[in-house]
């Protein structure tokens, strides 16, 4: 299978635990995305990178938040102290950015759940 | 404030006939527009997009037009089929190659048989 993997695909933790959470992309995709998605919504886009570089991050992502991609390949998202409100899903997609596409390709998520 | 809505958060159809999914947004600077389909479990899959330049892209039974005056985009599947029952998802951006996609909350297709 060569799609967009995730790691784990379900975590179960307590409020205050830290978390961390793998994202493979396609091979030979350098941009690297990642979302957050809870009932009834669509996904949230947190920030994005572009092979090494974090390029943008949203507002949602607080200080708790930390994403990283060290060699342009596979990238983690880490969050801290976990609050409920953290629960949810966590997607993560890459895209090839090209002159006429940049079309972004989602793995199949990490549920977490914050007791 | 939502930039991309999906006001029918549900629609039901017959095997065989038309779905039509209706999308609309306010922000003016998007152009370029994604749907997504979404199974339980699984993340969304990328069904088809279109750029602002056009108001028409097809693939297959999957056709979205894109009303610019009207901000309002549509994702019509002819002929319905029973493995189409999924949540949809409209997502836009400001450029083709912009990292940030906003979604909306989807609309769940049911196709029954």
């Amino acid at each position: 299978d060569t799609g967009v993997s995730q790691d784990p695909r379900h975590k179960i933790t307590k409020r205050g635990q830290n978390v961390t959470f793998r994202c493979d992309p396609i091979s030979e995709h350098n941009r690297l995305y990642w979302y957050r998605q809870t009932l009834g919504q669509g996904p949230e886009f947190l920030t994005y990178f572009q092979n090494e570089a974090q390029l943008e991050k949203s507002r949602l992502l607080s200080d708790r938040f930390s994403a990283e991609r060290p060699k342009g390949s596979f990238s983690t998202l880490e969050i801290q102290r976990t609050e409920q409100g953290d629960s949810a899903m966590y997607l993560c997609a890459s895209s090839l950015q090209g002159v006429y596409t940049d079309t972004q390709y989602f793995g199949p998520g990490t549920r977490l759940t914050v007791l | 404030d939502q930039q991309v809505k999906q006001n029918s958060p549900s629609l039901s159809v017959q095997e065989g006939r038309i779905s039509i999914l209706n999308c609309d947004y306010t922000n003016s600077m998007f152009d370029y527009f994604l749907w997504y389909k979404k199974y339980p479990a699984e993340g969304p899959t990328f069904l088809i997009s279109i750029s602002s330049i056009k108001d028409k892209n097809e693939d297959g039974r999957f056709t979205v037009f894109l009303n610019k005056s009207a901000k309002h985009l549509s994702l019509h599947i002819v002929p319905s089929q029973p493995g189409d029952s999924a949540v949809y998802f409209c997502a836009a951006s400001e450029g083709r190659s912009q990292g940030n996609l906003i979604f909306g909350k989807g609309t769940k297709l049911s196709v029954k048989p």
